[in-house]
């Protein structure tokens, strides 16, 4: 059974300083991995996308890498800001098990001004 | 595009009682799925479709009936309510059940008296 994991799930940054959300799984047998960020009381945002057979993706001051082999991803953001203070959460479509969305717990995201 | 949409916001129930949580999306996705996402236990899948008339289930469908008559509408009927169901339910979309990005909707909040 695939499993995902978030750690830590609590972080706490000053604004200007770089940003690296850790995400890893079980079962390597993904067709892809999602970033997502949620605001409190809010709906799931798409960051971004990564394909099983992509090594990253770029949006903007979001850089996600994926090492597929080791089951791990990274989030990077450049030069937080207060903004971003949100959870985000990792989430894989497993290749198996009905291509079901398996979400990690979350990282808890403040970035103090 | 009005992208994935849920209605109502917020709704109080009395144990016992039905309701349809209703979900909506206008992206012409085949796979639509609902979750529901409680403290301490993350995003857990309650039931999905990946087509018109097709629904399965995830991995807590009990209380809890799909249909999905277009593509477009994938309601959610709670059949006899119970203070277990109390969470936030998130209906998403995406184009196929593998390569491609998943939408969430902004979320109803369902509380259970």
């Amino acid at each position: 059974k695939q499993e995902v994991t978030q750690i830590p799930a609590a972080l706490s940054v000053p604004e200007g300083e770089n940003l690296v959300l850790n995400c890893s799984f079980t079962d390597s047998a993904i067709y892809n991995l999602q970033w997502f960020r949620q605001d409190p009381g809010k709906g799931l945002t798409s960051l971004l996308l990564i394909q099983s057979s992509q090594r990253e993706q770029t949006s903007g001051r979001l850089n996600a890498s994926l090492d597929k082999s080791s089951g791990r991803s990274t989030l990077y953001i450049a030069a937080s800001q207060p903004g971003d203070s949100a959870t985000y959460l990792c989430a894989v479509r497993p290749k198996a098990a009905g291509n079901k969305l398996t979400f990690g717990g979350g990282t808890r995201v403040l970035v103090k001004p | 595009n009005a992208g994935v949409t849920q209605t109502p916001k917020f709704q109080v129930l009395k144990t016992g009682q039905s309701m349809t949580l209703q979900c909506a999306q206008d992206m012409n996705h085949e796979y639509m799925s609902w979750y529901r996402q409680d403290p301490g236990m993350g995003l857990r899948l309650i039931h999905y479709s990946v087509g018109a008339g097709i629904t399965d289930q995830g991995e807590v469908p009990n209380g809890y009936n799909v249909s999905r008559s277009t593509t477009e509408d994938f309601p959610l009927r709670l059949l006899s309510a119970a203070p277990s169901q109390t969470s936030v339910y998130f209906c998403a979309s995406s184009y196929s059940r593998s390569y491609d990005e998943q939408y969430f909707g902004p979320g109803t909040r369902l509380t259970v008296t």
